[in-house]
């Protein structure tokens, strides 16, 4: 089964940092671009970030660069991100998703990990 | 380019047909238009409905149908049914960036 598995969520401190992580299975994982996207209580989504399948490619949102750093590890189909300074305003559900090969498309979506900053 | 604008909130009743727009999306260098949907139901996670603007994944339903327009996209699902209530973001992919409407909510009557 292709799934996706997040992780690393909790009750964190405003200026504390937290490293979330999504286990891949039931597929390459090192075939797939990954993405971020969060959604804040009551909101839509946004999108984070995403990284190539070989992790030499990475690209963010303006508004969060800096703060936010993507990761994988292909050899442990894992992939992670990590947020430092964080802000009431990142309270939310934090989910990864992997992109379909070839098209645009986010395919498969994890369950999400919730991140509240208080 | 900044969020894609999407009415926010719909209904309808069963067996018709509805329509959201996404204004906003934009093409890439090539003039290709990277638009996908997707329905998140109340505490899941969302699901892809359409990509490429009208392409649907395997074992999304027929009744579910997109297109383009200028700047604007749409979905449209037909023969409205109860399970189709949901929320329904469009995203344009460009320039490395990925740009989620604002949602539509979508009640059944």
């Amino acid at each position: 089964e292709v799934q996706l598995v997040e992780s690393g969520g909790g009750l964190v401190r405003p200026g504390e940092s937290v490293r979330l992580s999504c286990a891949a299975s039931g597929f390459t994982f090192s075939n797939h671009y990954m993405h971020w996207v969060r959604q804040s209580p009551g909101k839509g989504l946004e999108w984070i970030s995403f990284i190539s399948n070989s992790g030499n490619q990475k690209s963010y949102v303006g508004s969060l660069k800096g703060r936010f750093t993507i990761s994988r590890d292909n050899a442990n189909n894992s992939l992670f991100l990590e947020i430092n300074g964080l802000r009431g305003e990142d309270t939310g559900v934090y989910y990864c998703a992997r992109r379909l090969l070839g098209p645009f498309g986010l395919d498969v979506w994890g369950q999400g990990t919730t991140v509240i900053v208080s | 380019q900044s969020a894609l604008t999407q009415p926010a909130s719909l209904s309808g009743s069963p067996g018709q047909s509805i329509t959201i727009s996404c204004s906003g999306t934009t093409r890439d260098s090539h003039g290709y238009n990277y638009v996908s949907w997707y329905q998140q139901r109340p505490g899941k996670a969302p699901q892809l409905i359409l990509y490429d603007v009208k392409s649907r994944p395997s074992g999304v339903s027929s009744r579910f149908s997109g297109s383009s327009s200028g700047d604007t996209a749409s979905l449209t699902i037909s023969g409205l049914q109860a399970e189709d209530e949901a929320d329904y973001y469009c995203a344009s992919y460009t320039s490395d960036n990925l740009f989620f409407g604002g949602g539509t909510k979508l009640i059944v009557l």
